[in-house]
């Protein structure tokens, strides 16, 4: 399809372990975001990328999130020693002028 | 300090009736409103937006108001429909370039059920 994709769909992992969570946007969209939304709240933007610029990370909750957009287009979110308060659902999203379009998301269960 | 506030945490409506969502925002410098639908196990899909240089946009069943002096904007659903039912989210995004440009600042969204 030509929306956004997400991978994996869902993720069980230990505490303490590392996680990557992978962003396909659309082709051509030059911008991505990153959010989450953990059980019950609203979504929470963590980072974004607009071309070549220097992201804006000014939502990452702490220095064990870091992302990665290689060549524009695809993006890796990692969460490196991952606790439990991480459990939540990992939202991209890609822009054509206006409207962020939004994968699936990556549900993160951290146990 | 949040920042975009979707004060009622779901809403029961029945079939063709009309369905308004409520939402509030506090920082100034949104000049772009957007609403939300998403589906359990999916992405959030886009509904509407306004700009705030306008206080109404309508698309189909679905129209946005906005009150900028209120710092307030809503969602009306007229006929409202079962397949409406879903978690709608009011999001906003601030005037101005730079890095921060095109972030969105989500509400905590209302659960929408339509009842036959």
């Amino acid at each position: 399809g030509a929306g956004v994709s997400q991978s994996p769909s869902n993720k069980v992992t230990e505490k303490g372990k590392d996680v990557e969570l992978r962003c396909d946007p659309i082709s051509g969209h030059t911008a991505l975001y990153w959010y989450r939304q953990s059980l019950g709240q609203g979504l929470e933007f963590l980072i974004y990328f607009q071309g070549n610029s220097a992201p804006d990370k000014s939502g990452l909750p702490s220095d064990r999130f870091s992302a990665e957009r290689t060549g524009g287009s695809v993006s890796t979110l990692t969460i490196q020693r991952t606790q439990q308060e991480d459990s939540a659902v990992y939202l991209c999203a890609s822009t054509a002028k206006e409207t962020q379009y939004f994968g699936p998301g990556t549900r993160l269960l951290v146990l | 300090d949040q920042q975009v506030k979707q004060n009622s945490p779901s809403l029961s409506v029945q079939e063709g009736r009309i369905s308004i969502l409520n939402c509030d925002y506090t920082n100034s410098m949104f000049d772009y409103f957007l609403w939300y639908k998403k589906y359990p196990a999916e992405g959030p899909t886009f509904l509407i937006s306004i700009s705030s240089i306008k206080d109404k946009n309508e698309d189909g069943r679905f129209t946005v108001f906005l009150n900028k002096s209120a710092k307030h904007l809503s969602l009306h659903i007229v006929p409202s429909q079962p397949g409406d039912s879903a978690v709608y989210f009011c999001a906003a995004r601030a005037s101005g370039g730079g890095t921060s440009y095109g972030k969105l600042t989500f509400g905590q969204g209302t659960i929408l059920t339509v009842h036959p």
